[in-house]
C-alpha cells in the first residue's frame, strides 16, 4: 500500500502561529496533493505538487516534497481560526492507467484557537 | 461551493430499506467517484466511473449499487444495509487523463448515512 500517513494526528495552536503537518508515503508517486475538510463536510483541494518539484506556494500555504525520503510537509503561515479543519495528503501514481486513483491518509486535525 | 452537489445531506434508514444517494457535478468533468469516510479510517474509494463506464470497483459489497447515467450524474443505490455501513459518503469528480499527473478531485459536501 502506498497510503499516506499524516503526522501529527492532531495539532492545536494559537491564532497567528504557523502550523506544520507532515505526510509520509511508501511507493513512487506522480504527485502529492493536500486537501482540507471542515467538520462533516466534503474535502477541498488545496495544492498539488508534482514528483519533480521540491516546493510550492499558494497564498499562506507552503508545500515541500522530498521524494528521496518519501515525505511531504504542509506549512500554514499566520494561522487563523478559520483554518481549523482536518488536513489530508493524497498520493497519485501512474500504474497501468490508474493515475486517477488517489490514496488518502487519515489526516491531521488542526485546531486554531482565537 | 466546489461545483459538486449531493442529496440528501443526511439519511437515516433501516436495514430493510432501499434508498439512493445522488451526486451532480457542474464542472464538465468526465470522471466521478464514490468514497466512504468512516471515523478514524482513511477515505475509502468505492467506485470510479470514467466516461460513464465503471473502471474501478474496490470489492464493495453488492448491497451498494452505483449508476452513472451520464457524465454529470452519479447515483449510489442502497439496499439491506448494515449498521457498520453508517458513514459519510462523498462524491467527487475530476478530469480523467490517460497518463501523467493524477488530477485533483472536487468533492461534494457528502451524505451522512445512519443505518439503524
Amino acid at each position: 500500500s502506498q497510503q499516506g500517513e499524516e503526522d501529527p494526528q492532531a495539532l492545536s495552536i494559537q491564532e497567528g502561529e504557523n502550523a506544520t503537518m507532515n505526510c509520509s508515503y511508501k511507493t513512487s508517486i506522480n504527485n502529492l496533493q493536500w486537501y482540507r475538510q471542515n467538520s462533516g463536510r466534503g474535502l477541498v483541494h488545496l495544492i498539488l505538487i508534482r514528483s519533480n518539484e521540491r516546493e510550492k506556494h499558494s497564498g499562506r500555504l507552503r508545500v515541500t516534497l522530498d521524494t528521496s525520503k518519501k515525505s511531504s510537509s504542509l506549512l500554514i503561515t499566520a494561522s487563523r481560526a478559520a483554518d481549523t479543519a482536518s488536513y489530508f495528503c493524497a498520493t497519485g501514481f501512474n500504474s497501468g492507467g490508474s493515475n486517477y486513483k488517489l490514496t488518502f491518509g487519515k489526516g491531521t486535525l488542526l485546531t486554531v484557537n482565537p | 461551493e466546489t461545483g459538486v452537489t449531493q442529496t440528501p445531506r443526511h439519511l437515516v434508514m433501516g436495514m430493510t430499506n432501499k434508498k439512493s444517494l445522488k451526486c451532480e457535478q457542474h464542472l464538465g468533468h468526465n470522471a466521478m467517484y464514490w468514497y466512504k469516510q468512516s471515523a478514524k479510517k482513511p477515505l475509502e474509494l468505492m467506485f470510479v466511473y470514467s466516461l460513464e463506464e465503471r473502471v474501478e470497483n474496490n470489492s464493495v459489497p453488492s448491497r451498494f449499487s452505483p449508476e452513472c447515467p451520464n457524465s454529470s450524474h452519479l447515483f449510489l443505490h442502497l439496499h439491506t444495509l448494515q449498521p457498520e455501513d453508517s458513514a459519510l459518503y462523498l462524491c467527487a469528480s475530476s478530469q480523467m487523463v490517460l497518463a501523467g499527473d493524477s488530477p485533483g478531485q472536487f468533492f461534494g459536501p457528502g451524505t451522512r448515512l445512519t443505518v439503524l
